[in-house]
């Protein structure tokens, strides 16, 4: 059974003050993995998708890194827009089934 | 691009009554739309997988004689709740999947309450 664990539950931060969200994973073979924004009472919002080890992606303060196990999404220099539940997901490869699997999220707020 | 709306944002119904939430993907063809409910400070649950043309796959523990899926056209998606009761209530999302893509873009959900 695929799995997805997030860490930390919650992260508080200092507008400016950097850090990382944490997203281990099993799956029984990755076609990919995603990160989503998710503001309160809204659907979540896509950001990246992670194909294989060693990929990156970039947006704007966020950078989404991907190993065999896990992945980090960066957030450099974090203003308070950025204070949201961040989701990561995973996607089985083979056949026809493009369900995703969810971690619980990390909700981050950026205090100004 | 890739834009999913769903009608409507939120719907009060009383209990055991029948209500019908849209989903539409704006511009491109969802091959595939999915359907997720999810309760406060929780993550989202799958519920169901609908191919255009097909019948909806349900989740194991998803009652699919309560949670109507038709997903008759590449841009629409339709889930009905019938007989809601007020255990029903909760936040219901849907996403869609484009032709040739893995990703899945989001509606900004519906908020189902139920009296």
């Amino acid at each position: 059974e695929d799995q997805v664990t997030q860490s930390p539950e919650a992260l508080r931060l200092q507008e400016g003050e950097s850090s990382s969200l944490n997203c281990s994973y099993t799956v029984s073979g990755l076609r990919g993995l995603f990160w989503y924004r998710q503001d309160p009472g809204k659907g979540p919002e896509f950001l990246f998708t992670l194909y294989s080890a060693g990929e990156e992606k970039e947006k704007e303060r966020l950078k989404a890194t991907l190993t065999k196990k896990e992945s980090f999404l960066h957030i450099t220099a974090p203003k308070p827009e950025d204070s949201a539940t961040y989701l990561c997901a995973v996607q089985a490869s083979g056949g026809s089934n493009y369900k995703l699997t969810f971690g619980k999220g990390t909700l981050l707020t950026v205090n100004p | 691009g890739a834009v999913v709306s769903q009608h409507p944002s939120w719907v009060i119904c009383k209990s055991g009554t029948s209500v019908k939430i849209e989903c539409r993907s704006l511009d491109f063809q969802a091959t595939t739309m999915f359907w997720y409910r999810q309760f406060p400070k929780q993550s989202l649950m799958l519920m169901a997988t609908s191919n255009e043309g097909s019948k909806a796959t349900y989740e194991q523990g998803v009652e699919k004689d309560k949670f109507l899926i038709n997903h008759a056209s590449l841009t629409l998606s339709t889930l009905t709740v019938t007989s809601a009761h007020p255990e029903d209530s909760s936040f219901y999302i849907c996403s869609a999947r484009g032709v040739g893509t893995y990703e899945q873009y989001f509606g900004p959900g519906t908020r189902l309450t139920v009296t």
